[in-house]
């Protein structure tokens, strides 16, 4: 099983460039979402979506867009990238919390640098 | 909103003993679930153990096991027979009960000395 799969795993930009992290899943999971580790904070949730066509904030919106236009693809964009977001981007997904264990699937984690 | 503090930073433990992992966590709500993953070198997050609020009963997995205490707001992991595969970060996490997002600690980094 593929599970949560990111790609790019690396990547290095320079301020003010733009990207999009793309994140996709085979396990039909209604929810995904976009989290951001930085050292000494944990992660923190950047976007989520509960099915296809619905996006919303989390704690860490700004600077970041979403879409989901399928049920298994939920692409992160940077759309002006700056030293701050610098970080380890992980995607995750899992069942609406009526039907599954509340189980999160992380992928691997994708590293941004931003010079 | 709901926070989840992990006072301990760093933590080693020489192999095949006990150690224990502290959590916190503040909410005002009744029912939701809690969490330990594990994150190790290789940067995949794992889930470790999940612990629902209504029940009494603490949490076990082979080795891994909890200590909840609902009034205390406390969800503590104890890892017996530590072995040199534990070495990891761990998270410890919350969510509300009806809702999909986690909220994390900041995680302690465990190193299991050989």
């Amino acid at each position: 099983n593929a599970g949560v799969t990111q790609t790019p795993k690396f990547q290095v930009l320079k301020t003010g460039q733009s990207m999009t992290l793309q994140c996709a899943q085979d396990m039909n999971h209604e929810y995904m979402s976009w989290y951001r580790q930085d050292p000494g904070m944990g992660l923190r949730l950047i976007h989520y979506s509960v099915g296809a066509g619905i996006t919303d904030q989390g704690e860490v919106p700004n600077g970041y867009n979403v879409s989901r236009s399928t049920t298994e693809d939920f692409p992160l964009r940077l759309l002006s990238a700056a030293p701050s977001q610098t970080s380890v981007y992980f995607c995750a997904s899992s069942y609406l919390w009526t039907s599954g264990s509340g189980e999160l699937f992380f992928g691997e984690g994708s590293r941004l640098t931003v010079l | 909103a709901q926070t989840v503090t992990q006072s301990q930073p760093e933590m080693s433990v020489q192999e095949a003993e006990t150690v224990t992992l502290s959590c916190t966590y503040d909410t005002s709500e009744s029912n939701y679930y809690l969490f330990w993953y594990k994150q190790p070198p290789s940067r995949q997050m794992i889930l470790v153990i999940r612990q629902e609020a209504y029940k009494q009963q603490n949490a076990t997995e082979n080795r891994f096991s909890v200590n909840f205490q609902k009034a205390a707001k406390s969800f503590s992991l104890k890892i017996s027979d530590s072995q040199l595969g534990d070495t990891a970060m761990y998270f410890c996490a919350f969510m509300k009960f009806g809702n999909e997002k986690l909220t994390f600690g900041t995680g302690t980094r465990l190193t299991i000395i050989p």
